[in-house]
């Protein structure tokens, strides 16, 4: 079975730093990009970045460029993503997604809530 | 930057046919990908490439798009279909773009 499980979620302080991570299982990790999509409470779902199978490339939504770093690990089939600088708008539920054709993503995890609150 | 432009709710009756638009730009010429929210759970795919059912979704589920406007149907709606509902497009200048989401409700 395809899986993906998110940890590392939590509250932190405007400013701070938090690292994601997520455990891939059930299909070779290698293959395929990755990406994550956040949503804040009650809001809709906003793409965050996403990362080539050997992680040569990386791309970033505008708002968390410079602050938010995409990486991977694939002999531990596992997807991070370093957020610095942190604001109370990153305030979302984090889902990391493997990435199908270059076109969707199938499956999702679960999510991780980080909470930007002082 | 490209938009995707979703109506806020959709209302159906038990049973009957609803339709979900996701407006855009020619996005005729792009591929469409719906996915499916429940209450506290993640987006699940009901639709890829426009038209394309994953394993395990009900062919009630289907889609079509066409000029400047993608349309997810479900047909003989269930109580198990309410749920919010989101558009999306790989777009070569911005990636990825999500609709705005449309809430499904079964009446």
């Amino acid at each position: 079975e395809v899986q993906l499980v998110e940890s590392g979620g939590g509250l932190v302080q405007p400013g701070g730093s938090l690292r994601l991570s997520c455990a891939a299982s059930g299909f070779t990790f290698s293959s395929y990009w990755m990406s994550w999509v956040r949503q804040a409470p009650g809001k809709g779902l906003e793409w965050v970045a996403n990362i080539k199978q050997d992680g040569s490339e990386k791309y970033y939504v505008d708002s968390v460029k410079g602050r938010f770093t995409i990486s991977r690990d694939n002999a531990k089939n596992s997807l991070y993503l370093q957020m610095n600088s942190l604001r109370a708008e990153d305030t979302a539920v984090y889902y990391c997604a493997r990435v199908r054709e270059l076109e969707w993503f199938d499956p999702w995890g679960q999510g991780t809530l980080v909470t930007v609150s002082s | 930057s490209y938009e995707l432009t979703q109506p806020l709710s959709v209302s159906v009756a038990l049973g009957q046919t609803a339709r979900i638009t996701c407006g855009g730009n020619n996005i005729g010429s792009k591929n469409v990908h719906w996915y499916q929210q429940k209450p506290g759970q993640a987006p699940v795919l009901v639709i890829y490439r426009d038209s394309n059912r994953p394993s395990g979704i009900p062919e009630r589920f289907s889609g079509s798009n066409s000029g400047n406007t993608a349309t997810l149907t479900i047909s003989r709606a269930q109580a198990g279909d309410e749920a919010d509902y989101y558009c999306q497009v790989w777009d070569s200048s911005t990636y990825v773009v999500f609709g705005g989401g449309t809430k499904l409700t079964v009446l």
